[in-house]
């Protein structure tokens, strides 16, 4: 079936600029998280949504950092007034259930580049 | 100190040989635990959880040692294509928290 997809591949913008990244989780996939990945660094944790709430935010770095689940299926990462800083690589990944066995699935990631 | 730890390598090893990697963990109540294998610009996927009771899946074994707190992954007869980073990963810890926390990794390349 078909895996977690990201959109855009790639997102170049200038900074101070406002970005949207999008997240499509497995069918059927309670769980959905957020990472973002640095140049030579394991995925760093960023959000948790369970359904269509957020149970965990603790690793949003800031408030310019916000993530959405509406209906419980697609999530969209929002960064607000980019800095040079927030280029990654962001990872989404979704898993059946919030069950700590659960085995997450990633996507392909979305490269953020701010100028 | 991290919460994850591992050598970032790089390892370099001929073809055939027997390679192994460790992680340690600072969260003594973390509860599940992975090994995941990430190549050059791709996305992380698992290569296997890693059980108290240690577990094999063809040319890999990964152990855990909750009492000194660390992971490992063994790595028999390498192949070329086994080159990439792999990815310590520890779960939970505290009720409610399912994120994972990653190691930086450990860069294997495996030479013809």
């Amino acid at each position: 079936g078909a895996g977690v997809s990201q959109t855009p591949s790639n997102k170049v913008t200038e900074k101070g600029k406002y970005v949207e990244l999008r997240c499509d989780p497995i069918s059927g996939h309670t769980a959905l998280y957020w990472y973002r990945q640095s140049l030579g660094q394991g995925p760093e944790f960023l959000i948790y949504f369970q359904g269509t709430g957020a149970a965990d935010d603790s690793g949003l770095p800031n408030d310019r950092f916000f993530a959405v689940r509406p209906e419980g299926s697609v999530s969209t990462l929002k960064i607000q007034r980019t800095e040079r800083g927030d280029s990654a690589v962001y990872l989404c990944a979704s898993s059946l259930g919030p069950s700590t066995t659960d085995t997450q699935y990633f996507g392909p990631g979305t490269r953020l580049t701010v100028l | 100190r991290k919460e994850v730890e591992q050598d970032p390598g790089p390892f370099n090893v001929p073809e055939g040989a027997t390679v192994a990697f460790n992680c340690t963990y600072s969260n003594s109540a973390s509860q599940s635990f992975f090994w995941y294998r990430q190549d050059c610009r791709k996305e992380p996927k698992l290569l296997m959880s890693v059980y108290s009771s240690g577990n094999e899946d063809g040319r890999f074994t990964a152990q855990l040692n909750r009492a000194s707190q660390y992971i490992s992954l063994l790595i028999r007869d390498s192949k070329l294509s086994d080159s990439a980073t792999y990815l310590c990963v520890v779960n939970g810890g505290t009720s409610g928290t399912y994120k994972y926390i990653f190691g930086t990794g450990t860069r294997l390349k495996v030479l013809a």
